[in-house]
């Protein structure tokens, strides 16, 4: 299966600021996805990234909170806009390689607001 | 909209024993696919086992099964010779086959003991 980086792997920011998440992938992946897991809970969708198009967002996600790029078809940037506590999650970005495949998700990323 | 229900927060089990985690889901589609992820304490999501729904036979990775009992909509995980690396919190997931609409269950959080 694709080989995923996600970067930063954490960090701990100030509320207000904006954080941005990249997810690279080693061989081109027709989906890209991004989810929220806050904590002790489970997976929660945010977006499909969408190539050359804007975002396909969940109910409850707005792109003005989440921008989300994806210029190519091995990359994509997850932005979490004017933090708050309440934004304190792991932020997983997975690939699917085609209809009715697994998704495989990339180390995720521990994000802090104080 | 499909929902995934996982009814044990937390399961232990004795190393090298077997242990059984359930799912079970609510559709109304034929054609779909259930997986079951793994996640460490590293917090990577790991692939355990796939279930393509027209398939009868229950789905074999090593130590790792599933009992898929498709008329009941019930998903369950059998883990056989359990070993410590095998502690993490589980995930039943549902994948339609009509969209790329994947959704997880709560989740199940089990514990090896040496």
């Amino acid at each position: 299966s694709a080989v995923i980086s996600q970067k930063p792997s954490r960090d701990i920011c100030q509320r207000g600021t904006s954080l941005t998440i990249q997810c690279q992938v080693d061989s081109q992946v027709t989906m890209m996805f991004w989810y929220r897991q806050q904590p002790g809970q489970s997976l929660t969708l945010i977006a499909t990234a969408n190539q050359g198009s804007e975002a396909t967002y969940e109910s409850g996600f707005v792109i003005d909170k989440f921008p989300i790029s994806r210029p190519n078809l091995t990359f994509s940037t997850l932005t979490v806009s004017n933090m708050s506590p309440e934004d304190s999650s792991i932020y997983l970005c997975s690939v699917g390689s085609g209809a009715n495949q697994p998704q495989h998700f990339g180390d995720g990323t521990r994000l802090s607001i104080l | 909209a499909q929902t995934v229900t996982q009814s044990q927060p937390e399961m232990s089990v004795q190393e090298a024993e077997t242990v059984t985690l359930s799912c079970t889901y609510d559709t109304s589609e034929n054609n779909y696919y259930l997986f079951w992820y793994k996640q460490p304490p590293s917090r990577q999501m790991i692939l355990v086992i796939r279930q393509e729904a027209y398939k009868q036979q229950n789905a074999t990775e090593n130590r790792f099964s599933v009992n898929f009992q498709k008329a009941a909509k019930s998903f369950s995980l059998k883990i056989s010779d359990s070993q410590l690396g095998d502690t993490a919190m589980y995930f039943c997931a549902f994948l339609s086959g009509n969209n790329n609409d994947m959704r997880f269950g709560a989740g199940t959080r089990l514990t090896v003991k040496p």
